[in-house]
């Protein structure tokens, strides 16, 4: 399978404890991106990479939040001390650097996670 | 802010329906409107949508882009049980020197649902 994946598939954690996503995009895409999905919305930015470089970081993401992408190719998003209202599926997506042909971003079947 | 509304936010039809969903967009330096359907897991892409290509076809479906209007249709012609998803529209800014701004910025979603 040469498309987006992440890890865990579903994650169930205690408030306060942390937790780490991963991310590993389409191998000839440069950029790679967070979002953040609850239901009955839309998905909501929240952080972009270009190589390992750190583009954008949308104003939800409080300082709770952090994402690395060190060697420009699989990316991680920890949460600290989640939340409750952290509960949300966590999605990821890659696409090509712009004027590299097509730009579509190309989504990975999430990581729910649920704070209880 | 960009902000993206879709409407309706529901609909219910039978097989062999044809529907329009609707998307109205308010962005600085808009570059790309994009179209996905997700069912019950990550979003995957449709159609996308650029000032060089405002009409997009791929058999039953069909997609206009509406500058002066700023806002696009999805057109699904003889809707089958398959068809039941949530269908989001987002659209992509452009920054100052016509790359991409990266993020996505997306509506609500239409839920449509297709009965036998």
């Amino acid at each position: 399978d040469t498309g987006v994946s992440q890890d865990p598939r579903h994650k169930i954690t205690k408030r306060g404890q942390n937790v780490t996503f991963r991310c590993d995009p389409i191998s000839e895409h440069n950029r790679l991106y967070w979002y953040r999905q609850t239901l009955g919305q839309g998905p909501e930015f929240l952080t972009y990479f270009q190589n390992e470089a750190q583009l954008e970081k949308s104003r939800l993401l409080s300082d709770r939040f952090s994402a690395e992408r060190p060697k420009g190719s699989f990316s991680t998003l920890e949460i600290q001390r989640t939340e409750q209202g952290d509960s949300a599926m966590y999605l990821c997506a890659s696409s090509p650097q712009p004027g590299q042909g097509t730009f579509e971003q190309y989504f990975g079947p999430g990581t729910r996670l649920t704070v209880t | 802010e960009d902000k993206v509304v879709q409407s309706p936010l529901s609909l219910v039809v039978h097989e062999g329906d044809t529907v329009t969903l609707n998307c109205s967009y308010e962005v600085t330096n808009f570059r790309s409107l994009l179209w996905y359907k997700q069912e019950k897991k990550a979003p995957t892409f449709l159609f996308m949508l650029t000032s060089s290509g405002i009409e997009k076809k791929s058999g039953r479906l069909s997609s206009i882009l509406d500058k002066k209007e700023l806002s696009s249709i999805l057109n699904i012609t003889a809707t089958q049980t398959g068809d039941s998803a949530i269908y989001l529209c987002a659209v992509e800014a452009r920054r100052a020197g016509g790359t991409s701004y990266g993020k996505l910025t997306f509506g609500q979603g239409t839920i449509l649902t297709v009965h036998p």
